[in-house]
This record gives structure tokens, sequence and C-alpha cells, in this order.
């Protein structure tokens, strides 16, 4: 079954961006959208984002003006960049798969996440 | 934004009970509302897609119902593995939107 692997640098300094990559293996990234999800520890789930194969792109208006999400489908992964961090940022970082069944979508496969640490 | 009002954020419950967890959400949403399952350290798992479908291979013990902007999550015969935290989500409105969470616990 399709497997969804994060990858990042685990720790990022105030102000700086962050970079994460969310490799897809077993299955295409073609025809889905991917989408990024947070969570804080002990806290609740934060939609970033989703992008098509296309790479259209929709984000959260929290974050819109320091998220860019993209897509390479030669090496089926997905990347988010977050510039400008601050404490708030620190989280876990979740990739998950789109599922669109004609009128509806889930997320049927999830990444295991990958942590961030914020911090001088 | 949409909210999903989740209730209760916590409650006890033993193995054989009947657990019932509510969103409401803040406009319409058709009933394009997910439940996932979460254990601790763990990715999220679906539940329940489009208010009331189980996900394949999801125990036949979780129920998914509607009644307007209202959502339900019932599990009946609480099992052992079944002691997790639970969210919902809207993927009607842009940004999706998750709930705050409901732990299950002992």
């Amino acid at each position: 079954q399709v497997q969804l692997q994060e990858s990042g640098p685990g720790l990022v300094k105030p102000s700086e961006t962050l970079s994460l990559i969310c490799t897809v293996s077993r299955g295409s990234i073609r025809s889905y959208y991917w989408s990024w999800v947070r969570q804080a520890a002990g806290k609740g789930l934060e939609w970033i984002g989703r992008i098509s194969t296309s790479g259209r792109v929709d984000y959260n208006p929290s974050l819109e003006t320091r998220v860019t999400m993209a897509i390479d489908t030669s090496k089926n992964q997905v990347s988010l960049n977050v510039n400008s961090v601050n404490v708030a940022d620190a989280a876990m970082y979740f990739c998950a798969r789109v599922f669109y069944n004609g009128y509806e979508s889930h997320f049927d496969y999830w990444g295991q996440g990958t942590p961030v640490a914020v911090s001088s | 934004d949409t909210q999903m009002t989740q209730s209760p954020s916590s409650l006890s419950a033993s193995v054989g009970d009947r657990v019932t967890i509510t969103c409401r959400a803040s406009q319409p949403v058709s009933n394009y509302v997910s439940w996932y399952q979460q254990k601790s350290g763990k990715a999220p798992k679906v539940l329940i897609y489009a208010a009331s479908t189980l996900q394949s291979g999801v125990p036949l013990r979780f129920r998914g119902s509607r009644s307007g902007t209202d959502f339900t999550l019932t599990i009946n015969n609480l099992q052992p593995e079944d002691f997790a935290t639970y969210f919902c989500q809207q993927t009607y409105n842009l940004p999706w939107t998750f709930g705050q969470g409901t732990k299950v616990e002992f």
C-alpha cells in the first residue's frame, strides 16, 4: 500500500525557513491532492494546505503569507517551506494523501510525521 | 473559517461501553465530515468519511451519523485498542478544519 515518509531538519532557528519533504512510495503521486497537517505538542490538528499534481495550491489563510508547497512528480515528492518561523511553528508535521471520491475528500494515507523544534 | 466544535474533550469509559462523540459545524458542510483516530505518537487513521461511510478495514463497531450540522461518532462495545484520541474534520469549506479532539481513556 501507499507509503508516505516525511523528512526535515528537526531543529530550525527563529526567523529562518523550515523546509520539509514528503516522499511517496508504493504508489503514484499523480491524480491526487496532497496535504500538510501539523500538530503542536498536546494540541489538535491544523491543516496547512494542499497541492495537486498540476501544482495548484490552496493554503490555510492563517499561514498563507509564510507557506509554500511544491510537487515534483519525477521524484514522487511534495515539499513544504515555512519562512520566518517562530516558536509557534514547533510541531509534528504530517503529510497526507487526499482521497477524492467524486464529491467529498478525506485523508486516506498519512506519513508518520516529522518533528520540528524552533530554537536559537 | 468553519469551526468544528467537538465534545467532550475527554471521557472515561470501560471495555464494552458505548461511546458517543459529537462535532457541530459552525456553517453548512453537507456530509463532508470525516472521523480520525490517533494513538499516542502515531499518525491519525481515517475511520469514517462522508459522515457515515466506514473506511475499509475499520471494525463495524464504529458508526458515523449526521443530523444537519451535527455529526456523531459512536463506538459500540468499546475495545482496549479503541482508547485513543478522535478528531472530526470538515472538507466542505476552505480552509479545511478539525475539531479539537476527544481523548477516550479509562
